[in-house]
């Protein structure tokens, strides 16, 4: 069982350049995250989406464009990437529901910026 | 704006003593609060969690205590051993909606041998 898993895991852009992360999950969850980790600042949600062909805005979404178009995927863009946006991504997906309320994260991608 | 704060950043323990973290949430709202262990390299992973109904959890040497009234949640860890240092996160989030999950800034647990 895959679980949550993040393609690539590791990514050297150039400041312009454009790139897509993949989240997949073999889990059926209805709702995915996307969050970046900085020092010091934890974990901040970029965007989210709770089912198949919705997104919404998270804490931090400037920079940044996401796309649910299968319920197991979902894609978070950088358009121009910026220094800025260094930082380790990790998606989760959960099933949502009172009783159902556990997130489960990939394991990262690693993007710096130059 | 929703908000969790997390105290302390760093924490060292010698091996067998506890840890405490404490956290802090600002969304009256909140009813379902995770902890999540992240190891180097790795994706957070949960350890456990507690629910708004509830003033206590445990499991092992793990518990969390939740106060609703201070909006304050705690995470509590016994006979600390070294494989027990990793990053900390609790989380506060809405069971209802959008099921978003607020993070705190993090914890640095190390279980000095």
């Amino acid at each position: 069982n895959a679980g949550v898993t993040q393609t690539p895991k590791f990514r050297v852009l150039k400041t312009g350049q454009s790139m897509t992360l993949l989240c997949a999950q073999d889990m059926n969850h209805e709702y995915m995250y996307w969050y970046r980790q900085d020092p010091g600042m934890g974990l901040r949600l970029i965007h989210y989406s709770v089912g198949e062909g919705t997104t919404a805005k998270g804490e931090v979404p400037d920079g940044y464009n996401v796309s649910r178009l299968k319920k197991q995927n979902f894609l978070l863009g950088l358009e121009s990437a910026a220094p800025s946006q260094t930082s380790v991504y990790f998606c989760a997906s959960g099933s949502g529901g009172p009783l159902n309320t556990e997130a489960f994260f990939g394991q990262g991608t690693r993007l710096t910026v130059v | 704006g929703e908000n969790v704060e997390q105290h302390p950043s760093t924490l060292s323990v010698q091996e067998g003593d506890s840890a405490v973290i404490k956290c802090t949430y600002s969304d009256s709202a909140s009813n379902y609060f995770p902890w999540y262990k992240q190891e180097l390299g790795k994706g957070p992973q949960l350890i456990i969690d507690i629910r708004s109904n509830v003033g206590e959890k445990k499991d092992q040497r793990i518990a969390v205590t939740l106060n609703k009234t201070a909006k304050h949640f705690s995470l509590h860890i016994t006979e600390t051993q070294p494989e027990d240092s990793a990053v900390y996160f609790c989380a506060a989030s809405v069971t209802s909606g959008t099921y978003k999950y607020i993070f705190g800034t993090g914890t640095r647990l190390k279980v000095l041998a």
